[in-house]
């Protein structure tokens, strides 16, 4: 069974309008952690959020949000107000167990993001 | 700080040669990640180290794949001999431990083009 599952392949989104990207896991650990990563055509990738299985508020960085629906397993990537600069892969990806043991992180296959003028 | 540096950047080589590809993780960071990125298969971990010690490297493909970390500030990811089918990027990351969990850094990848 895929533990990060991304169910969109590609998205679309008029520049300024805001957007959720989704993202749901399995894990029967109590601590994890859940990351979001974004990937330009370029190739890098690039940190954007972070949110602790024992955090209680949503994160959020700037124009990233994280809506964190623990008993559904969910960890939703929403971005306002869009810019033609968020055009790019993101990848959701987990972290399970504690942060000094086992360390094994697993990616998603990531969702295409295109915004239009 | 530079980041993680990998290198090379791009690579092109022939059926059967050997590949050698190297990181050096950012200072400080005691976690050391290769990853392969293709198209069918997403992002994959091949290995990776904690305080230079290989942990898991049950995402190495074959025998023909092997990594090392002689220090704390170099890992090279070696292919021999290399197959079409390694065409890949090779994404090198580091991370420290702590209470909380940290994010990867990742290096800029190398692009792997075996004919």
């Amino acid at each position: 069974a895929q533990k990060i599952t991304q169910t969109q392949p590609g998205m679309f989104v008029q520049e300024k309008e805001a957007v959720t990207l989704d993202c749901t896991y399995d894990t029967s650990d109590q601590s994890y952690g859940l990351f979001w990563y974004k990937q330009p055509s370029s190739g890098e990738m690039i940190f954007l959020i972070y949110q602790g299985s024992y955090d209680e508020q949503n994160a959020t960085e700037g124009r990233y949000s994280l809506n964190f629906q623990k008993a559904r397993k969910s960890a939703n990537l929403v971005i306002s107000a869009s810019q033609l600069g968020d055009s790019a892969m993101y990848f959701c990806a987990m972290r399970e167990g504690r942060a000094g043991g086992s360390y094994i992180p697993t990616f998603g296959r990531g969702t295409s993001l295109i915004v239009h003028p | 700080d530079a980041g993680v540096i990998q290198s090379p950047r791009h690579e092109v080589t022939e059926m059967g040669q050997e590949v050698t590809l190297r990181c050096k993780p950012i200072s400080g960071h005691d976690y050391l990640f290769w990853y392969r990125q293709t198209m069918m298969r997403g992002l994959e971990l091949l290995i990776y180290f904690n305080n230079n010690v290989p942990i898991d490297d049950s995402g190495m493909p074959e025998d023909r794949f092997s990594a090392k970390m002689p220090n704390a500030s170099f890992s090279t990811l070696k292919i021999q001999p290399s197959e079409p089918r390694d065409s890949a990027v090779y994404f090198c990351a580091s991370s420290w431990t702590s209470d909380n969990y940290n994010e990867q850094f990742f290096g800029p990848g190398t692009r792997l083009t075996v004919l």
